[in-house]
């Protein structure tokens, strides 16, 4: 079982529909979690971090926990054609650096 | 801040050819971390220093790999000899907060 798992996508929206992009974990352990996202041929940047259970809002952006189910999500309210990029969920257990998840690749279609 | 500077950003090399890639990592953060990226494999941890010291370099595929961080400023990674399969983009991201990270543009490394 891979540590941080991600379905790979593509996953295709509408422009102006909500994007949700899910991401599991092993590690019960694990304390803080991150959404990075990353362009085509560019390096990954981080959009949103989320420490405890529930939700967490930024502007469109939304991250939400469940520890109990070792869940962890992103929604994108009305998406745009800019967010189309590559997510990647990353997991930090406390005992080593983040392990990244492989990444759900986004399309916005206009 | 110019954020983090990696060189070259592009190196074709051949197979057995030693490989020296470098990181300027952002003024003021106290970690460093390379990571490794291909389409099979994703983002792979191969080490990282806190403070300038190796903490953790269990991702370094074999003894061919080796890193340093002589001072606060500069790292490099090393791959001697290098084999087809190291080819890759490596990243170098540095980082004050922890899991925050900000990456550099990253290395494409090609070996024939």
């Amino acid at each position: 079982q891979k540590e941080v798992e991600q379905n790979s996508g593509p996953l295709s929206v509408p422009e102006g529909a909500i994007a949700s992009l899910n991401c599991t974990y092993s590690d019960r352990g694990s304390q803080s979690f991150f959404w990075y996202r990353q362009y085509s041929g560019k390096s990954p940047e981080l959009i949103m971090f989320i420490y405890s259970n529930g939700d967490k809002e930024d502007g469109r952006f939304t991250a939400q926990l469940n520890k109990a189910s070792q869940y962890v999500s992103l929604l994108i309210r009305d998406s745009q054609p800019s967010d189309s990029a590559t997510y990647l969920c990353a997991v930090d257990t406390g005992r080593r650096a983040l392990t990244f998840g492989s990444g759900t690749r986004l399309q916005v279609q206009p | 801040d110019a954020g983090v500077i990696q060189s070259p950003r592009h190196e074709v090399t051949e197979m057995g050819q030693e490989v020296t890639l470098r990181c300027k990592p952002i003024s003021g953060h106290n970690s460093l971390f390379w990571y490794r990226q291909t389409m099979m494999r994703g983002l792979e941890l191969l080490i990282y220093f806190n403070n300038n010291v190796p903490i953790d370099d269990s991702g370094m595929p074999e003894d061919r790999f080796s890193a340093k961080m002589p001072n606060a400023s500069f790292s490099t990674l090393k791959i001697q000899p290098s084999e087809p399969r190291d080819s890759a983009v490596y990243f170098c991201a540095s980082s004050f907060s922890p899991g925050e990270l900000f990456f550099g543009e990253g290395s494409r490394l090609t070996v024939l």
